[in-house]
This record gives structure tokens, C-alpha cells and sequence, in this order.
């Protein structure tokens, strides 16, 4: 069972590039979100999407792209990318409803923008 | 609005020691749910305890044990007999009905360093 999958783990980008970063999870759950992990600040929320077809803004929504085509995909877009997103970022996955569940996190991406 | 406050940075600790992790958060929710996570070298984000609000029994597990007060709003994480592998940034998170449950606020983290 391979949990949430992200790729790539490390990437340097550019000022101005844009990328995709990539999750999938496997677990059929409803909830997917991505963070961003910087120093002294913890983990904010970037986007979420409580099921296909379906996502909002988190804390720090600027900047990020996302969308849900299917239950085990929920892919982060950078469009121009700035060095204020050096970041590790983090793609998590739940299940959906009332009763909080665990989160899965992924492995993270670290991301360098120059 | 919801918040998880980490104050301690850094603690730096010698092998067997005890030590304590202190979280204290501030919710208007009458159910939520608190967690910690602990990040190792390595970077992943591992589960360690979830939480909700009417439970206040202490949990132990292990070398591992927790501090739920609603009266001081505090979820103090303590590991005994602390080792070297126990190096780590611990976050402490909370969600509840305002915020969406599924969404986590974490607090700064606490980075521990267990020497020997």
C-alpha cells in the first residue's frame, strides 16, 4: 500500500517558471490538501478539495493552482514561481466527513525558486 | 479563530533525561480534535495522537505520554527516558467544527535534539 506519493522530492525552479507538483494517494479518500512547510511558521494550507471536481483556498492560496479530476490525484501548479516559495511542501489525505480521521501526509517536496 | 502555539523553539536534551513539550492552542469550538506529528531528519511527517475534545483522559504510550487540560487548553507531550532517535521537530495541530475538521492548524514546532 504506497500511501500519498509525491514527485518530485527536490526541485530548483527558476524565478518565473512555472511547475506541477504531483500527488496521488491510493487510499480512496475523499479529503486532499497541500501544505507548505517554512521555518518558524509550521505547516499552513495552500488548497484542499473534499472530493473530485471540487477545491478551495486554504491560509496561503497565492500563487497555487490546483484542481481534482480524480479521487487519487490532486496536483499543486506553480505559474510563475518566486523565490517566496522556497518551501517544503506537503500533500495529505483523509477522509471526509464529521468524525476527523488521520491525515496521511506524503513525503514532501522540497522546492528551491532562484 | 483557531491557533496552536509551540512556544518552546528549540530543546536540547541529554540521553535518559526526561522532557516535556508544551502546546497550548485556542479554539471557539465545543468539539476538535488535537494532534502531534513528529518530523524526523529524514522529513517525513509521522502520526503520533489524536485527540478530540471530550476526551481529557492522559494517554500513555511507551516512553510517550500526553497532557490533555481543557481548563488551561494545553496538550503537553512528555517523553521519558528520552533517546537519541527521539531527535526530531514535534508539531502540535488542532482542528475542530469551525475550521472544517479536516483541516489542520499546526503550530511553529518544536525542534528536539537528544544528545548522548
Amino acid at each position: 500500500n504506497a500511501g500519498v506519493t509525491q514527485t518530485p522530492k527536490f526541485q530548483v525552479l527558476k524565478t518565473g517558471q512555472s511547475m506541477t507538483l504531483q500527488c496521488a494517494q491510493d487510499m480512496n479518500h475523499e479529503y486532499m490538501s497541500w501544505y507548505r512547510q517554512d521555518p518558524g511558521m509550521g505547516l499552513r494550507l495552500i488548497h484542499y478539495s473534499v472530493g473530485a471536481g471540487i477545491t478551495d483556498q486554504g491560509e496561503v492560496p497565492n500563487g497555487y493552482n490546483v484542481s481534482r479530476s480524480t479521487t487519487e490525484d490532486f496536483p499543486l501548479r506553480l505559474l510563475s514561481a518566486a523565490p517566496s516559495q522556497t518551501s517544503v511542501y506537503f500533500c495529505a489525505s483523509s477522509y471526509s466527513g464529521s468524525v476527523n480521521t488521520e491525515a496521511f501526509f506524503g513525503q514532501g517536496t522540497r522546492l528551491t525558486v532562484v | 479563530a483557531q491557533k496552536v502555539t509551540q512556544a518552546q523553539t528549540e530543546i536540547s536534551v541529554v540521553e535518559k533525561e526526561d522532557v516535556t513539550l508544551d502546546c497550548v492552542y485556542e479554539t471557539r469550538d465545543t468539539t476538535y480534535y488535537l494532534f502531534w506529528y513528529k518530523q524526523p531528519p529524514s522529513g517525513e511527517l509521522v502520526f503520533l495522537i489524536r485527540r478530540n475534545s471530550f476526551d481529557e483522559q492522559n494517554e500513555i504510550s511507551g516512553r510517550y505520554s500526553w497532557n490533555f487540560q481543557k481548563s488551561t487548553s494545553s496538550f503537553n507531550f512528555t517523553i521519558t527516558a528520552s533517546q537519541v532517535v527521539d531527535s526530531a521537530v514535534y508539531f502540535c495541530a488542532l482542528s475542530g467544527a469551525s475550521g472544517g475538521y479536516n483541516k489542520l492548524i499546526f503550530g511553529a514546532g518544536t525542534r528536539l535534539a537528544v544528545h548522548p
